[in-house]
């Protein structure tokens, strides 16, 4: 059990443009959910936690206006790169958590982002 | 506010040696976790330490939490090809807040 999805793998797309990532939680209901940006070869950089139904909380110098963050059920959360910058091609990757006791987060496979 | 660190940052190794990387945080944590990433793909979790002085084994790894809890090591007996990958420690302080990511141990295990 435990599986969170990512949707899409890979986009590329044109600067100026906006791109929404989604994350699931296939087989368990998410209380938590983390957006992570991660550089090649780097660690994980934590930019958002995200309830459900509440905004989300960013991490300081993330831009919540550029990162939009909904988490409309307990199941997806999506971030949306709102007028994309080639500086905003990265690896972003989500996870959840099952229960507020648990701190253990499930990954998903992560979306890579190109923009040209 | 938190800081988690890992050393080494790299680490080669051949087959069938032992490799250990260490996590060490700048304040005492609630519990600490592992999480593998293989090249390409997406960090897995691995186990949890809570206790101070907690040591668990998963066949040829083994993970301690420090008895000051603000350090872990992961050791792996006899690395295979299978064990390449990053390592990354990751915990939150006592207050069960800023939950952060060590840098990473990246292993490359040469046949």
């Amino acid at each position: 059990g435990a599986v969170v999805s990512q949707h899409p793998s890979r986009v590329i797309c044109k600067s100026g443009t906006s791109v929404k990532i989604e994350c699931r939680s296939l087989d368990f209901q998410a209380t938590t959910m983390f957006w992570y940006r991660q550089f090649p070869k780097q660690s994980l950089m934590l930019m958002a936690t995200s309830n459900e139904g509440s905004k989300a909380t960013y991490e300081q110098g993330v831009e919540k206006d550029k990162f939009l963050i909904n988490h409309a059920s307990l199941t997806l959360s999506t971030l949306t790169v709102t007028s994309a910058h080639p500086e905003d091609s990265s690896f972003y990757i989500c996870s959840a958590r099952r229960d507020l006791r648990e701190e253990t987060q499930y990954f998903g496979p992560g979306t890579r982002l190109l923009v040209l | 506010g938190q800081q988690v660190m890992q050393i080494p940052q790299y680490q080669h190794v051949q087959e069938g040696e032992d490799f250990t990387t260490y996590c060490n945080s700048s304040t005492t944590l609630s519990n600490i976790q592992w999480y593998k990433q293989r090249p390409g793909g997406h960090p897995v979790f691995l186990i949890q330490l809570v206790k101070s002085g907690e040591v668990k084994k998963q066949k040829r790894l083994t993970f301690q939490f420090g008895e000051a809890k603000k350090n872990s090591s992961l050791h792996i007996t006899a690395t295979q090809t299978t064990d390449v990958g990053t390592y990354f420690c990751a915990g939150s302080n006592d207050y069960g807040q800023n939950f952060v990511f060590g840098p990473g141990t990246r292993l490359s295990v040469l046949p």
